[in-house]
C-alpha cells in the first residue's frame, strides 16, 4: 500500500536558520502530496500542496517540490522563526481508487523547535 | 460555515461505556475521513466516506468501531465497550473538489 516516510525528529534550529524536512513516498501513479502543520494544542492545517510532478507548493515562506524521479517532497524554509515551532506532517492522496485505497496517508511527523 | 466542526471537544468515559462523536464537514465537501491520533504519532486512518457510502475501513479497526454518514452530510463515529487503549484524539476531515483536506479540531477521548 501507499506509505510516507519523513525524517525523524525532533529538529531544533536557531531563529533565521535554514530548514529542510525530508519526505519520501511510495505510491502508484501520481498522487497529490501535502504538508500539514500542527501547532501546539491545535488541529492539523494544510501548509502547502502539489498535485503533479515538478509542481512547487509554497506558503508562508515554506516550499516543497514534487520530485517524481526521487519520489520526494522535501519541505524547506530559508529562515525559520520561533512561530514556526510545530509538528510537520507529510501526506499523500492517491490519484485514483484503482489501487484500492482512498486513504490520505500521513508520515509520523517531525517536531520542529525554533529557539531565539 | 467556515470549517469542519467536531463535537464534543473532550470526552471522558469509563471503560466499557459506549461513546459517539459527531463531525459536521464543510457543506459542499462530499468526501469525509475519520482518523485517530495518539501523542507523538501521525494521524492513523480509520474510515472513509464518499457521500453517504462508506467506501473504505481500516483493516486494523476493531469491530467495536462503527461510523455512519446518513444523507451524506454529518458523520458519527461510535466506539462500543471502550477500552483504555481507545484513548486518543479522533479527527475528522473533509475534502472537496480541489483535493485539499480540512480537519476539525478533534475530539479528545479519555477512557478511565
Amino acid at each position: 500500500g501507499d506509505s510516507v516516510t519523513q525524517m525523524e525528529g525532533p529538529v531544533t534550529l536557531s531563529e533565521e536558520a535554514f530548514l529542510t524536512i525530508n519526505c519520501t513516498y511510495t505510491a502508484t501513479g501520481y498522487p497529490s502530496l501535502f504538508w500539514y502543520v500542527q501547532y501546539p494544542g491545535e488541529g492539523l492545517q494544510l501548509l502547502l500542496k502539489a498535485t503533479k510532478a515538478d509542481d512547487k507548493g509554497s506558503n508562508k515562506g515554506f516550499e516543497a517540490t514534487y520530485r517524481k524521479e526521487t519520489t520526494s517532497f522535501h519541505l524547506e524554509k530559508g529562515s525559520v522563526q520561533v512561530s514556526d515551532s510545530a509538528v510537520y506532517f507529510c501526506a499523500l492522496l492517491p490519484a485514483y481508487s484503482g489501487a484500492g485505497s482512498y486513504q490520505l496517508t500521513f508520515g509520523k511527523g517531525t517536531k520542529l523547535s525554533v529557539i531565539p | 460555515d467556515t470549517g469542519v466542526s467536531q463535537n464534543p471537544r473532550h470526552k471522558i468515559t469509563k471503560r466499557g461505556q459506549n461513546v459517539t462523536f459527531r463531525c459536521d464537514p464543510i457543506s459542499e465537501h462530499n468526501r469525509l475521513y475519520w482518523y485517530r491520533q495518539t501523542l507523538g504519532q501521525g494521524p492513523e486512518f480509520l474510515t472513509y466516506f464518499q457521500n453517504e457510502a462508506q467506501l473504505e475501513k481500516s483493516r486494523l479497526l476493531s469491530d467495536r468501531f462503527s461510523a455512519e454518514r446518513p444523507k451524506g452530510s454529518f458523520s458519527t463515529l461510535e466506539i462500543q465497550r471502550t477500552e483504555q487503549g481507545d484513548s486518543a484524539m479522533y479527527l475528522c476531515a473533509s475534502i472537496g473538489a480541489n483535493t485539499e483536506a480540512f480537519f476539525g479540531q478533534g475530539t479528545r477521548l479519555t477512557v478511565v
